[in-house]
């Protein structure tokens, strides 16, 4: 069974741009949830989609959204870069009452 | 709000040697708790989980935690580690036994010397 996969796995961007990121979730599961890791802040949590509904948002300003799509995959976008935003982005997928999400392997994105 | 506070932020032991992983949480409810590991360049692996019952836990890879409530800790532990187990270590709370909405620690990362 293939894992979460996440594209593209490396990303340069210059601030003010916008930047879509994309996972596939492992084949069934229908909940994708996305976090962002920074040596500062470590790992947080950014919002969880399950049947294309956001269920859950983390502490995060309305520059960083998502969406899901019927087939389970999820993209997030980011507008307005800025250089904060530079970081190690993390998809996570979950079959329904498991309580264990399958992490994807990352999208670096770096903001200049 | 949750929390939870891994103390150690890096940590050395030798190869063969017995290892323990600190974790503290802060949490009003019934805490669900999880120990991840990431390795260079990848993403986190769950390693082990509690929701309820049995406060030892044995996870994969050799790794057992126990959650003591009266202490707000689940401490990861290895008897015997080997070198590639060298990796930084996670651990979190989620909201709910979905696993989902995760709240991490800052890491622990683990060298091991031969």
């Amino acid at each position: 069974k293939a894992g979460v996969t996440q594209t593209p796995r490396y990303l340069i961007k210059t601030r003010g741009q916008q930047v879509t990121l994309s996972c596939s979730p492992i084949s069934g599961h229908r909940s994708v949830s996305w976090y962002q890791q920074t040596p500062g802040q470590g790992l947080q949590f950014l919002f969880e989609y399950f049947s294309e509904t956001q269920r859950n948002k983390g502490n995060f300003p309305g520059r960083f959204s998502g969406r899901q799509f019927s087939n389970s995959r999820s993209e997030m976008n980011v507008s307005t870069l800025e250089l904060g935003d530079s970081a190690l982005y993390l998809c996570a997928s979950n079959l329904a009452g498991s309580g264990e999400q399958f992490f994807g392997p990352g999208t670096r994105l770096t903001v200049l | 709000a949750q929390s939870v506070t891994q103390p150690d932020i890096h940590i050395t032991v030798s190869e063969g040697a017995s290892l323990e992983l600190r974790c503290n949480y802060s949490y009003g409810a019934t805490p669900y708790l999880f120990w991840y590991v990431q390795s260079p360049g990848q993403g986190l692996q769950l390693l082990l989980k509690y929701f309820s019952g049995d406060t030892l836990v044995q996870g994969i890879k050799g790794f057992e935690a126990e959650f003591k409530r009266s202490q707000s800790s689940f401490n990861l532990r290895k008897p015997s580690v080997h070198w590639s187990d060298a990796a930084e270590y996670f651990c979190a709370v989620g909201e709910s036994s979905r696993g989902e909405k995760l709240t991490f620690g800052t890491g622990t990362r683990l060298t091991i010397i031969p």
